[in-house]
């Protein structure tokens, strides 16, 4: 099993471009979670799903944009890229909720310039 | 509205005992997580606590009261190797938003 991959692991934005995060996860698990981490600082929650067509906000959504058409992928959009967004992304999967861990993907740095 | 709190950063001795702090107020509970992540990696599962009460694994230990919106991560016998940020997330119900505080960076010193 791979567990979750993300791709890219590094990339760089022009301030207005837009990119799509890919994640994808071979566990069949049913949540899934997109988080950024700002330097020194926590993990902050942007978007989650709890099922294939089922997405919902987290607390810092406003610029991305994501989608759940299958399972296993759970691409998360940024439009019109600012430096505010600069961050490492991670992407997490559980079985469920309760007491599921989340297992996470190895991440994608990404820089807006 | 939801508020989770950790120390931002600890100290400790190799062979030490530390205590990782954790208080919280959510709308809605349905259990911490603990998890570990080293400077540059993803972050590793180390514990969940649901109900009241101390969770023993190896080493670690995490605890939980409810009541007082508390818990804390327990590190025996240190080692150069737990140096780490230590996470404390609460799982809200009936969201099933998975919330993480700002982190406590460890630093263990020989």
């Amino acid at each position: 099993n791979a567990g979750v991959t993300q791709t890219p692991k590094f990339r760089i934005l022009k301030i207005g471009q837009s990119m799509t995060l890919q994640c994808t996860q071979d566990m069949n698990h049913n949540y899934m979670y997109w988080y950024r981490q700002d330097p020194g600082m926590g993990l902050k929650l942007i978007y989650y799903s709890v099922g294939a067509g089922i997405t919902d906000k987290g607390e810092v959504p406003n610029g991305y944009n994501v989608s759940r058409s299958t399972t296993e992928d759970f691409p998360l959009r940024l439009e019109l890229a600012a430096p505010s967004q600069t961050s490492v992304y991670f992407c997490a999967s559980s079985r469920t909720g309760d007491n599921s861990p989340l297992h996470f993907g190895n991440g994608t740095r990404l820089t807006v310039t | 509205g939801q508020n989770i709190d950790q120390p931002t950063e600890m100290t400790a001795t190799e062979g030490a005992i530390v205590q990782i702090n954790c208080t919280y107020q959510t709308s809605g509970f349905n259990g911490l997580f603990w998890y570990q992540q080293h400077a540059g990696e993803a972050p590793t599962f180390l514990s969940y606590n649901v109900l009241d009460g101390l969770e023993e694994k190896g080493r670690f230990s995490s605890f939980l009261s409810r009541s007082k919106g508390y818990s804390y991560l327990l590190l025996k016998e240190l080692q150069m190797k737990d140096s780490a940020s230590y996470l404390c997330a609460v799982r809200d119900d009936p969201t099933d938003k998975l919330i993480f505080g700002t982190g406590t960076r460890l630093q263990v010193f020989p």
